[in-house]
């Protein structure tokens, strides 16, 4: 899987929106960015993933860039409970048994 | 629709010991994984199970560690004669293939001490 980089950690106000980067470069075509999030003592969570388009769920937003050498996970209205460890990984499409491995991510604060 | 979950949430036991920890997956999905994460750790892999195929056991520490799957669902991971480096918070996973990619789906974890 193509390494990622991420800010060691964020800063975010409450109410506002949390923007966390991610650089992939060395990305391959079969590979989507995915992005998981782990609040203390919890089991790491699914927040989204995406291969070359935008993507909008109910938690998040993506926006990979048109290269796809990064991305930008976007929380539109942060709240307390949004303080956590987030990792973007890059895996390969569509295959089982891809083992997740979590890099260092980036520790959000959002503070009121 | 229910998540993965596991039992039990906490484990204390003796060095010595065997324990069992349970998983279970969100109903259909038919790939199941263990991890494990020690304090401040990243993940650890485990095992994998797919359907009815031979698991991949690569990430088993030792042969103190051993899983089935039984049915192709619930998943018991056993640790056998356990050490204190054991200690750590087992998680397990599960997924379905889908047209836009495998997502993992993670249980709550059990977090296992051991004195």
């Amino acid at each position: 899987d193509a390494k990622t980089t991420q800010p060691t950690s964020m800063d975010c106000a409450e109410g506002r929106a949390a923007n966390l980067p991610c650089n992939h470069s060395t990305i391959s075509g079969n590979e989507y960015v995915y992005w998981y999030r782990q609040i203390h003592s919890q089991g790491p969570q699914y927040i989204i993933h995406g291969l070359k388009n935008n993507e909008t769920n109910e938690m998040a937003s993506l926006i990979i860039t048109e290269d796809r050498k990064s991305s930008t996970l976007i929380l539109p209205h942060a709240t307390l409970r949004d303080t956590a460890v987030y990792y973007c990984i890059v895996r390969a499409y569509m295959e089982y048994g891809n083992k997740l491995v979590f890099g260092a991510g980036t520790i959000l604060r959002v503070k009121s | 629709g229910a998540g993965v979950s596991q039992s039990p949430s906490n484990k204390v036991t003796e060095k010595g010991k065997d324990v069992e920890l349970r998983c279970d997956p969100i109903s259909g999905h038919t790939a199941l994984y263990w991890y494990r994460q020690s304090l401040g750790q990243g993940l650890e892999f485990l095992i994998y199970f797919q359907g009815n195929s031979a698991p991949d056991k690569s990430g088993l520490p030792s042969d103190r560690f051993s899983a089935e799957r039984t049915g192709g669902s619930v998943s018991t991971l056993t640790i056998q004669r356990t050490q204190q480096e054991d200690s750590a918070v087992y998680l397990c996973a599960s997924s379905q293939n889908m047209l836009r990619g495998e997502t993992q789906y993670f249980g709550p974890g059990t977090r296992l001490l051991v004195l």
